[in-house]
């Protein structure tokens, strides 16, 4: 099966760097994704990762290690917009994606 | 615009009646998805199915039944709600770069009293 790790929370000021570590189990890996998620909508993806290093979209940089089963999201020059749930998820044998239970970021000014 | 629409957005229903969420999607993807969200729990997957005629069990899919109709459609099926089936459900569909993102529709928030 497929499982994941991520803190609950984590709480931040405006400007500062956050980072949100993921370790998962997973029976096959196709990629390591991001998404976020505000209060009351749908999750919208933010990054991913199918090989080993860094990914950068803007702000938000996501990172993968296959050899630890361990990725981070990096968000930086947080902004009040930022305050959010965030979710990795991983992709494993015949399309199944599973999700971590999610991650509550919230930027103080 | 394309995308993923459900319906419906809201629905209550009482201990034992039966109903379908319907999901459609128009980004031409081969795999959809149906999640879960509870409070605290992330997103939990219920069914999937990888292309069209095929259809997968997730981590939860006890009082559920899907029916992948073509490949644009992927319904979910409660045939006798229970009170631990208040939730806010999404369906997905997967696509994009190394097929690694996957699109939501709105949700639909469904209470079983």
């Amino acid at each position: 099966g497929q499982s994941l790790e991520q803190p609950s929370e984590v709480t931040a000021v405006e400007g500062a760097i956050v980072q949100i570590n993921c370790t998962y189990q997973t029976s096959g890996f196709y990629g390591l994704s991001w998404y976020q998620q505000h209060d009351g909508g749908a999750p919208t993806f933010l990054s991913y990762n199918a090989l080993d290093g860094l990914e950068e979209t803007g702000r938000f940089s996501s990172f993968l290690s296959r050899s630890d089963s361990y990725g981070y999201l990096l968000l930086q020059e947080l902004q009040m917009k930022d305050s959010a749930s965030y979710f990795c998820a991983v992709r494993g044998d015949d399309y199944k994606l599973s999700f971590g239970a999610g991650t509550t970021v919230t930027v103080r000014a | 615009n394309a995308g993923v629409t459900q319906t419906p957005k809201f629905q209550v229903l009482k201990t034992g009646q039966s109903m379908t969420l319907q999901c459609a999607q128009d980004m031409n993807h081969n795999s959809m998805y149906w999640y879960r969200q509870d409070p605290g729990m992330g997103l939990r997957l219920i069914y999937y199915s990888a292309s069209e005629g095929t259809t997968d069990k997730g981590e939860v899919p006890n009082g559920y039944n899907v029916s992948r109709l073509n490949k644009r459609e992927f319904s979910l099926r409660l045939e006798s709600a229970a009170p631990s089936q208040t939730s806010v459900y999404f369906c997905a569909t997967l696509g994009g770069a190394g097929a690694n993102v996957l699109t939501f529709g709105a949700g639909s928030r469904l209470t079983v009293l």
